[in-house]
């Protein structure tokens, strides 16, 4: 089946500094891929929709400006936490649309980011 | 606001089988009917779709009645290893997901 994988699936950070979150679709291209951020006990929030080669779609409340998305090729999209803070603190989810007839989306095995 | 209502959770004990419904009043008509398992610290694995009436694979069956205003999802003979949050979720093909609450899966020995 189609995978998904990011990198890294974990990081470790100090407060004010930006981390970058890498999104690949392994085996299959992929024009749009999502990222969600969930917390703790909580179910998926969805952030924003990249689109490769275009800017993204971000979800109401997302700031664009710390949350920056950038879809350069049809297997890589990357998430940079800008000037993180502890509240950023999270795990987060890309996914991507994948090739079969379904449609249905795959999702990476997330990433937790924690900001000291 | 997420599409599909769930109850919030469900026990069962190894080897029964579970059946988890999902109520999705506003469904459009080219909104398919899509379930996610996740366990934690992972992302959503995907267990099965469908559009109507029955959906069977290897590992659940999807049952949609006439109307499409709800599904259930069927677990044949759980597993202490199912035990998981299960989401339900509605959308048209490549459109973008809105997560619900989901359905806390506990599976007892």
């Amino acid at each position: 089946g189609a995978v998904v994988s990011q990198h890294p699936s974990r990081v470790i950070c100090k407060s004010g500094t930006s981390v970058k979150i890498e999104c690949r679709s392994l085996d299959f291209q992929a024009t749009t891929m999502f990222w969600y951020r969930q917390f703790p006990k909580q179910s998926l929030m969805l952030m924003a929709t990249s689109n490769e080669g275009s800017k993204a779609t971000y979800e109401q409340g997302v700031e664009k400006d710390k949350f920056l998305i950038n879809h350069a090729s049809l297997t890589l999209s990357t998430l940079t936490v800008t000037s993180a803070h502890p509240e950023d603190s999270s795990f987060y989810i890309c996914s991507a649309n994948g090739p079969g007839s379904y449609n249905e989306q795959f999702f990476g095995p997330g990433t937790r980011l924690t900001v000291l | 606001l997420a599409k599909t209502t769930q109850p919030i959770s469900m026990d069962s004990y190894e080897g029964q089988e579970v059946n988890i419904t999902c109520s999705h009043n506003n469904i459009a008509t080219n909104d398919y009917i899509t379930w996610y398992q996740q366990f934690p610290s992972q992302g959503p694995r995907f267990i099965i779709q469908g559009y109507k009436t029955k959906v069977t694979n290897e590992v659940a069956s999807l049952f949609i009645p006439a109307d499409r205003k709800s599904s259930t999802l069927s677990l044949p003979r759980v597993s202490l290893s199912d035990t998981a949050v299960y989401y339900c979720l509605v959308g048209a093909p490549g459109d973008k997901l809105i997560f619900g609450s989901g359905t806390r899966l506990l599976v007892r020995p």
